[in-house]
């Protein structure tokens, strides 16, 4: 059964800084691995999606990266900003026939002023 | 291209009622999967529809059940309800095709349900 763990569960850090979040799974047999971003009360917006294919994908000041291999992805948010405080969490899609996703707990995010 | 919606965005139960909640997906899709998420075990599947049939299924008891319309459309019944039902409920929906396909088949979320059972 696949398990995804997110570590750590928060993180406390002052704008403009560089931060790495983590996320580990257990079964490697992905199709693909998507980070979302999800604020207070709200629904989950997705941020970024690697095929099991690729190794990394990058949007704006964001950069996720996929080691299928060792069952790793992290994503990188560069100069962090106050609007960046959120929970992010990951998700892999595996499974056979009718795969599903498996989500981490998440790794809730506050950026200072 | 309109969002993922959900309807009612709150609620409030007593123990022992019923309560249906709605979701639309994004037009075009297909398929459409329905989350349980509290501060204890976080986001936590409970099944998936796609073309009117539940094709997936979480480890939840029987009290929880859903169906999906022609349209795509998908309500989630949860009967008898118990305090530790409350929760936000969220869906998503994707294009649910094929295994092959499932590479750069992304979920969209939609706002969500806020259940309270007092």
């Amino acid at each position: 059964k696949q398990e995804v763990t997110q570590i750590p569960a928060a993180l406390s850090v002052p704008e403009g800084e560089n931060l790495v979040l983590n996320c580990s799974f257990t079964d490697s047999a992905i199709y693909n691995l998507q980070w979302f971003r999800q604020d207070p009360g709200k629904g989950l917006t997705s941020l970024l999606l690697i095929q099991s294919s690729q190794r990394e994908q990058t949007s704006g000041r964001l950069n996720a990266s996929l080691d299928k291999s060792s069952g790793r992805s992290t994503l990188y948010i560069a100069a962090s900003q106050p609007g960046d405080s959120a929970t992010y969490l990951c998700a892999v899609r595996s499974g056979y026939n009718f795969n599903k996703f498996y989500f981490g707990s998440g790794t809730k995010l506050n950026v200072k002023p | 291209k309109a969002g993922v919606t959900q309807t009612p965005r709150y609620l409030i139960k007593t123990r022992g009622q019923q309560v249906t909640l709605s979701c639309s997906p994004i037009s075009g899709h297909r398929s459409v999967s329905w989350y349980q998420q509290t501060p204890g075990q976080g986001l936590q599947f409970l099944f998936e529809y796609f073309s009117e049939t539940q094709r997936n299924k979480g480890n939840f008891p029987g009290r929880f059940s859903g169906r999906q319309f022609s349209n795509s459309r998908s309500e989630m019944n949860v009967s008898t309800l118990e305090l530790g039902d409350s929760a936000l409920y969220l869906c998503a929906s994707s294009t649910g095709r094929g295994p092959e396909a499932s590479r750069t088949d992304t979920q969209y979320f939609g706002p969500g349900t806020r259940l309270t059972v007092l």
